[in-house]
């Protein structure tokens, strides 16, 4: 059984650019949830998708945005990057009360 | 959001038990008690998680205080793989449908030495 997968693993972006992320959850998680987690801190909450809704929101501003399908994998899409962006970017599926999370995703905005 | 609080950083020796300590002092009744662990460069990984009662797993125990204000993961015998930033999280559950998120702090950061 596979986990949580995320690609890419890495992306170099320039600042003012747009990007995506993607991200399937382990089979038969339908929950998924987006962290950023910036160089030596924790990861931080941006958002959660449920039945392809947003069920909840972190304190992230609209630039970032996301979207689930059908198949319960996501997406997360960033747009006017800032240098400050720059971080891991991870995606974790849920089964009851554990967490699941992938690799992530290492961005930097140039 | 209910938070906790963690030593930065600890050391052990290998084979020998590690107490990590958390305290969460404004815990309310429905918040659960997560473990996370984040090996390096590799996403949070599970441990265990409880509500009052002590938990066992393969991985590790999980002691709660009675007042629940503070809990105390055991890993039994530390190997070097056991290196890794450990993450006290306390989750509640939201009434939408999905689980509560994850709220980290900077957790203790174990280093185990041969």
């Amino acid at each position: 059984d596979a986990g949580v997968t995320q690609s890419p693993t890495h992306l170099i972006k320039t600042r003012g650019q747009q990007v995506t992320l993607r991200c399937s959850p382990k089979s038969g998680h339908d929950t998924v949830s987006w962290y950023q987690q910036a160089l030596g801190q924790g990861p931080q909450f941006i958002f959660q998708y449920y039945e392809e809704e947003e069920r909840q929101r972190g304190n992230f501003p609209d630039r970032f945005s996301g979207h689930q399908f059908p198949n319960y994998s996501s997406e997360l899409n960033v747009n006017a990057l800032l240098l400050g962006d720059s971080a891991l970017y991870l995606c974790a599926s849920s089964s009851g009360r554990k967490a699941f999370f992938g690799q992530g995703t290492r961005l930097t905005v140039v | 959001d209910a938070k906790t609080t963690q030593p930065n950083s600890m050391e052990s020796n290998e084979e020998e038990p590690v107490h990590l300590p958390c305290n969460h002092s404004t815990i309310s009744g429905t918040d659960y008690i997560h473990w996370y662990r984040q090996l390096p460069s590799q996403g949070p990984e599970y441990v265990i998680h409880g509500l009052t009662s002590n938990v066992n797993n393969r991985m590790a125990s999980l002691a709660i205080a009675e007042d629940r204000k503070s809990s105390t993961l055991i890993l039994h015998r530390a190997t070097l793989r056991d290196a890794a930033v450990y993450y006290c999280i306390l989750r509640g559950f939201y009434y939408g449908g999905s689980q509560g998120n994850l709220i980290f702090g900077k957790g203790t950061k174990l280093s185990v030495k041969p």
